[in-house]
């Protein structure tokens, strides 16, 4: 019972590089999010999707972009990576509303220098 | 605006009792939930209160809510260093598909 399964848990960019975040949940969930992690930020989403081929925008979308094309999985993307966009990411996943269970991957470590 | 509040430190002794905190601002919330997040890991679902309830118990856990105050309380009973860890609070709001708005965390350090 794998739940929510983040890859990569580490990664270290240069500025300017580019790479995909992938999260997978086998719960059958509609709803997957994004979230960054930043020490005195709390959690900030940055897109969500709440059924297959769909995506929109959360707290901090701007540098990153998404895709559901399968309903298990949730791509996040950054084309142009930034120091800034170094942070903890986080994957999760619900049934959806009213009663939002989320259910949490284990986080992305990524540094940009 | 959505906005759900809460102090981010707290320090207690082993074997107390610890109380965390919380305030939101949409009356509207038909579900409230609390988020336990380890060291090195994602968040866990701790324990969640529906708004037409005043208190909900479970185990060493109390949830506590005062939808006239818009305030949220999670009390642990006979804290353990185990329980160190980042709490958040978050709120369901009753519109839809609005994503959960969750609060800054409040970090518990229990001492030994």
């Amino acid at each position: 019972n794998a739940g929510v399964t983040q890859t990569p848990k580490f990664r270290v960019l240069k500025t300017g590089q580019s790479m995909t975040l992938l999260c997978a949940q086998d719960m059958n969930h509609e709803y997957m999010y994004w979230y960054r992690q930043d020490p005195g930020m709390g959690l900030r989403l940055i897109h969500y999707s709440v059924g297959e081929g769909t995506t929109a925008k959360g707290e901090v979308p701007d540098g990153y972009n998404v895709s559901r094309l399968k309903k298990q999985n949730f791509l996040l993307g950054l084309e142009s990576a930034a120091p800034s966009q170094t942070s903890v990411y986080f994957c999760a996943s619900s049934s959806g509303p009213p009663n939002e269970k989320l259910f949490f991957g284990s986080g992305t470590q990524l540094s940009v220098l | 605006g959505e906005d759900v509040e809460q102090s981010l430190f707290l320090s207690v002794r082993e074997g107390d009792s610890s109380v965390i905190n919380c305030t939101y601002t949409d009356s509207s919330s038909t579900y409230l939930y609390w988020y336990k997040q380890e060291p090195g890991a994602g968040l866990q679902l701790l324990t969640y209160i529906f708004s037409n309830m005043d208190m909900k118990q479970d185990q060493r856990l109390t949830v506590l809510l005062n939808k006239k105050d818009k305030h949220l309380s999670l009390r642990i009973a006979d804290t353990q260093t185990g329980d160190s860890a980042i709490y958040f609070c978050a709120e369901s709001l009753n519109s839809g598909n609005t994503p959960l708005v969750f609060g800054k965390g409040t970090r518990l350090s229990v001492i030994a």
